[in-house]
């Protein structure tokens, strides 16, 4: 099945740097890679979403990257903000079957002012 | 619109007690998710409902963990006899039925068993 590792497990970013997140996946057939923050105590919310068919989207502050090649894809935040702090997921499913999300163990985001 | 519902959202109780949580989705999404989240890890796929019908079970430990869908709505998730390692939050989710089946959660049930 799909193995999907996260690194780093922790980040501390000063408010207004940029933080990076990155992923990999093992299953060539994944075609569908998105992003989950969970703020504490609270449900998992999609923030950002990239199929195979591209290389990178952008919404606002927030990008995501996919290296087919390679089997990662990385998360960018720019211009981060307290708000941001969370545990970052990444995830990965196919299109094949029933499209099973596998995810990664998190990333904690620290923003400090 | 209505987000996916879930009850309760904390439950306490003794290991080898039974305890059932309950999962409302979003309306149309004939799709249903359960998964458990163990503190510091990400979500874990337990079952997965298409309708009413199981579509991917293989990590259900089906020894004490059970799951329906009546009528392809709502969902129970049963744990029968609870051990100490299935303290947790208990994560549903559905999507519509088409690709890339994008996943909306609930707010979650956090079971402790002591």
């Amino acid at each position: 099945g799909e193995n999907v590792e996260q690194h780093p497990s922790t980040l501390s970013v000063q408010e207004g740097d940029s933080a990076v997140i990155k992923c990999t996946y093992s299953d060539s057939a994944s075609n569908y890679f998105p992003w989950y923050k969970q703020e504490l105590g609270k449900r998992p919310q999609l923030i950002i979403d990239i199929r195979s068919n591209v290389g990178e989207k952008k919404d606002q502050r927030i990008a995501v990257t996919l290296n087919k090649t390679a089997k990662h894809f990385s998360l960018h935040i720019t211009e981060t903000q307290p708000e941001d702090s969370a545990v970052y997921f990444c995830a990965a499913s196919s299109s094949s079957g029933y499209s099973t999300l596998t995810f990664g163990k998190g990333t904690m985001l620290l923003v400090s002012p | 619109e209505a987000g996916v519902a879930q009850s309760p959202r904390y439950k306490i109780i003794e290991k080898r007690q039974s305890v059932a949580f309950w999962c409302n989705p979003i309306s149309g999404h004939a799709t249903l998710y359960w998964y458990q989240q163990i503190l510091g890890q990400g979500p874990k796929l337990l079952i997965q409902f298409q309708n009413n019908g199981v579509v991917d079970d293989s990590q259900l430990p089906k020894d004490r963990f059970s799951a329906e869908r009546l009528k392809g709505v709502d969902s129970t998730l049963k744990i029968q006899p609870a051990k100490l390692e299935d303290s947790a939050v208990y994560l549903c989710a559905s999507s519509l039925p088409v690709f890339p089946y994008e996943q909306y959660f609930g707010p979650g049930t956090r079971l402790t068993v002591t």
